[in-house]
Formats: C-alpha cells, structure tokens, sequence
C-alpha cells in the first residue's frame, strides 16, 4: 500500500533553535518528493522537490534530504524564526499524477 | 516562478446555494488540476483530477454531481459545489500541474477557498 508517515505529529521549538521533520513513504513506483510549507488558511507552498538521484537540496534555512534507497526524507530547518510555524507536509509522486500527502507535522517556533 | 491564483479566499453561503471556485494559473499552462478538500487539522485529501477539455477523474466517495468541475482552459478551471450544505463547510485547494522545465515535476497550490455553509 501506498503510503507517506510524517514524524513527529507536533514540534514546539525555541526561536533560533534548528530542527528536524521525518518524512517515511511506501510509494512505489517513486517519481519525486515534495515538501511543502503551509501556513493556517493558506494553501502549501512548495519548498524544494527532490527527484531519485537527488541526495540533499537546500532552499534558503531549508535543507532536505532523500534516501531512495530506505525510503526516507528529511527536512531541516535552521535558525528557525518564528514565521517558519506552520505545517510541513511532505508528498510523495507515483506515477501517472499520483500524489501521497503526509499528514503533516506542524511546527510551531516560540519566541 | 509558477503561480495559481484561487478565489474567493472566503466565502459563506445559504444552505441550498451553489459556490463556484476559481483556479487561474497566471504564467503558465496548467495541463492538469487537482481540487482538494481539507478539514481542520487533517491532511490534504485529493478529490478529483481534470485534464484540460477532458472530463474529471473523481475519487471513490466523491460525488460528481455535487462537486462540478469544469477545465475549459489551459489556465482556468472551477469547481461549483452544488446545493451546499453545512456538511459541505470546509477548505478547498486546487493545484494546477503544467509543462515545461520545472513544471513538469509537481505542482503549484493555489491559496485556498474557506467554504462555510450556514
């Protein structure tokens, strides 16, 4: 079965502080991995897309990781400020314009 | 970079009434849309998938008579919901995949549609 398993559900972090989201998934055939940022009432915004040969990507204080092998990704966020609260999904795309949404881990960072 | 454009943002209606839901992508061709439904708290949950000048491709317990898709245009879609009901109140996002370098490995959200039903 399909599936995308996103760890932990929550995470209450200090300004400043770095920190790190799991992303486990089944999906196969695997195409891409996207992780997503989406802030209360607004729709997710894509922070970086990773494809099989792609290891490590980073977009600004967001590094991800993917291991194609186990299955696995990683989302790292550094220096966090208090406008990175929000939810991190991570979606995993199959063939054919299928896509596994995580469930989300949301992030809330406390001054 | 590629964006979608969604409106309304929020829109509460008369139980009974219908609600069209706009999705524009604004610099590129959206090829293929996905509309969305999200409850308080829960994940994305994909409702149906339309190709331009195709019909919708609904998912199992969606009913298409209710949720009415239309994808004219390669950069204009909507979703009307029909005799909404309070049951229907909830977050709807569409997503819009297109062609090209950079286009072709996901897709761009729009930001949103609060649906409440009174």
């Amino acid at each position: 079965k399909n599936q995308v398993e996103q760890s932990p559900q929550s995470l209450i972090i200090l300004e400043g502080k770095n920190c790190t989201l799991q992303c486990n998934y089944t999906v196969s055939p695997f195409s891409n991995l996207r992780w997503y940022k989406q802030d209360t009432g607004r729709g997710p915004v894509s922070l970086t897309i990773m494809t099989f040969s792609e290891n490590t990507k980073s977009n600004g204080r967001y590094t991800a990781t993917l291991d194609a092998d186990t299955k696995q990704s990683s989302l790292h966020i550094t220096a966090s400020q208090l406008s990175d609260s929000a939810s991190y999904i991570c979606v995993v795309n199959g063939n054919f314009n299928k896509f596994y949404f995580g469930s989300g881990t949301k992030l809330n960072v406390k001054p | 970079g590629a964006v979608v454009s969604q409106h309304p943002s929020r829109v509460i209606c008369k139980s009974g009434t219908s609600v069209k839901i706009e999705c524009r992508s604004l610099d590129f061709q959206a090829t293929t849309m996905f509309w969305y439904r999200q409850f308080p708290k829960q994940s994305l949950m994909l409702m149906a998938t339309s190709n331009e000048g195709s019909k919708a491709t609904y998912e199992q317990g969606v009913e298409k008579d209710k949720f009415l898709i239309n994808h004219a245009s390669l950069t204009l879609s909507t979703l009307t919901v029909t005799s909404a009901h309070p049951e229907d109140s909830s977050f709807y996002i569409c997503s819009a995949r297109g062609v090209g370098p950079d286009r072709g490995y996901g897709y761009t959200f729009g930001s949103g549609t609060r649906l409440t039903v009174v």
